[in-house]
């Protein structure tokens, strides 16, 4: 247990339909991460939050967003979902020293698997 | 860009040989992470490798990172069956610019498969 939980486990849902997945990263890590995998991309970095702050952008659709909440907790929304957004979502979390200037590994939650129908 | 390559992508292999997964990576860096996943499962992290020469062992995996060659290897050594999984490799995209940025950009993965 990496101690990142993630809400859903699963999702199934219809084209067309916006969910949203949710994070909680480990205690005291100050950065989230998201990510897809699917059989035909693989596993892609999706976008970083640092702190409330977004810091690195991967390949994330238009449709998609993300945000990190006071908290720490982040959510990523899915928008005007089509069938090739049927995949398995990750986040990470890793604990960022003062000034952002070192990560240490990033640490995986279960995941959540999205079926789009 | 940054691409990031493993081979072989399948491997099956017999207990007790040894064998080495290979990841090289396109562009400088100087951070490889090497993660493992069970079927259906979350990625768990094996190694990080944080400069040329880096040499990390855990039980019957060993990782090194040549930053030059711009190679790490993950090498089996007598492999029991427990170690069946999925194996990826990582490379740190660095941002130089914005504080904090980290982005990783993973290899295809390789599927090992250890028979009895």
């Amino acid at each position: 247990d990496s101690g990142v939980t993630q809400t859903p486990k699963h999702l199934i849902t219809a084209t067309g339909q916006r969910v949203t997945l949710r994070c909680s990263p480990r205690s005291g890590d100050l950065s989230v991460y998201w990510y897809q995998q699917s059989l035909d991309q693989g596993l892609q970095f999706l976008i970083q939050y640092y702190n409330g702050e977004e810091r690195a952008k991967g390949n994330i659709l238009e449709r998609f967003s993300a945000q990190q909440f006071p908290d720490l907790h982040s959510e990523l929304n899915l928008s005007s979902l089509e069938l090739g957004d049927s995949a398995l979502y990750f986040c990470a979390s890793s604990a960022t020293l003062a000034g952002g200037m070192y990560q240490e590994t990033q640490y995986f939650g279960p995941g959540t698997r999205l079926l789009v129908l | 860009e940054l691409k990031v390559e493993q081979n072989p992508l399948f491997l099956s292999m017999q207990e007790g040989k040894n064998y080495t997964i290979y990841c090289n990576y396109s562009t400088t860096s100087d951070r490889l992470y090497w993660y493992r996943q069970d079927p259906g499962k979350s990625l768990e992290s094996l190694f990080v490798l944080l400069s040329n020469g880096a040499v990390k062992q855990e039980g019957r995996l060993m990782a090194s990172l040549d930053t030059k060659a711009r190679l790490s290897t993950l090498h089996i050594t007598a492999a029991v069956h427990d170690l069946s999984a999925t194996y990826f490799c990582a490379v740190d995209e660095k941002n130089r610019i914005i504080q904090g940025a980290q982005k990783l950009v993973f290899g295809q993965g390789t599927r090992l498969t250890i028979n009895p």
